[in-house]
């Protein structure tokens, strides 16, 4: 039973590049968070999406963006990178809009030159 | 809004006595609470979860936490660490119906031969 898989493992790109992340969530999963987690802190809520909406969103500002799948992955998007936008980013999934559990995949390190 | 606050970001036991980590929370609404570990260069896996059915709550790992209401605590036990045990550990507090974790900055766990 595969887990949460997530794609790339590590990125480097450049400031005001944009990248895109992947997510797969665990098999008979349909919602998935993303998190940041920078360096030495806690994961940051991102956002959530269940049924291919984003339901809930933290503090981060309109440069990050994501969608979800109608297969219930889910993408990443962030435009015009800053430095501090360098962090490992993890995808979570879970089973249904509630407070099941959430499973994390590996993480995405991006580092921003 | 919810936090977590988890004292101490360091801690150090020898191989074979008491873990004790501890979490406290807020939360204006029962939280869900739990309690995840993160290897090196890995995502988070779930040990435990509070979701008000006991306050004693039994994880893997041999790990267990308490949940005490008065106290707006959570503290992570296990009687005898094992140098496997060396990791990052975080707590984090979801409320019903909302799926975002909000989390502590993390308590790494570091065991003496």
């Amino acid at each position: 039973d595969a887990g949460v898989t997530q794609s790339p493992t590590h990125l480097i790109k450049t400031r005001g590049q944009q990248v895109t992340l992947r997510c797969s969530p665990k098999s008979g999963h349909d919602t998935v968070s993303w998190y940041q987690q920078a360096l030495g802190q806690g994961p940051q809520f991102i956002f959530q999406y269940y049924e291919e909406e984003e339901r809930q969103r933290g503090n981060f500002p309109d440069r990050f963006s994501g969608h979800q799948f109608p297969n219930y992955s889910s993408e990443l998007n962030v435009n015009a990178l800053l430095l501090g936008d360098s962090a490992l980013y993890l995808c979570a999934s879970s089973q249904g809009y509630s407070n099941q559990p959430q499973h994390f995949g590996d993480g995405t390190r991006l580092s921003i030159l | 809004a919810q936090s977590v606050t988890q004292l101490g970001s360091h801690v150090s036991v020898s191989e074979g006595a008491l873990v004790l980590l501890r979490c406290n929370y807020s939360s204006s609404v029962p939280p869900y609470l739990f309690w995840y570990v993160q290897y090196p260069n890995q995502g988070l896996q779930l040990l435990l979860k509070y979701t008000s059915a006991a306050t004693l709550v039994k994880g893997i790992n041999g790990f267990e936490a308490e949940f005490k209401k008065s106290e707006t605590s959570f503290h992570l036990t296990k009687p005898s660490a094992h140098m496997s045990d060396a990791a990052e550990y975080f707590c984090a507090v979801g409320s019903q119906g909302a799926q975002k974790l909000v989390f502590g900055q993390g308590t790494r766990l570091t065991i003496n031969p």
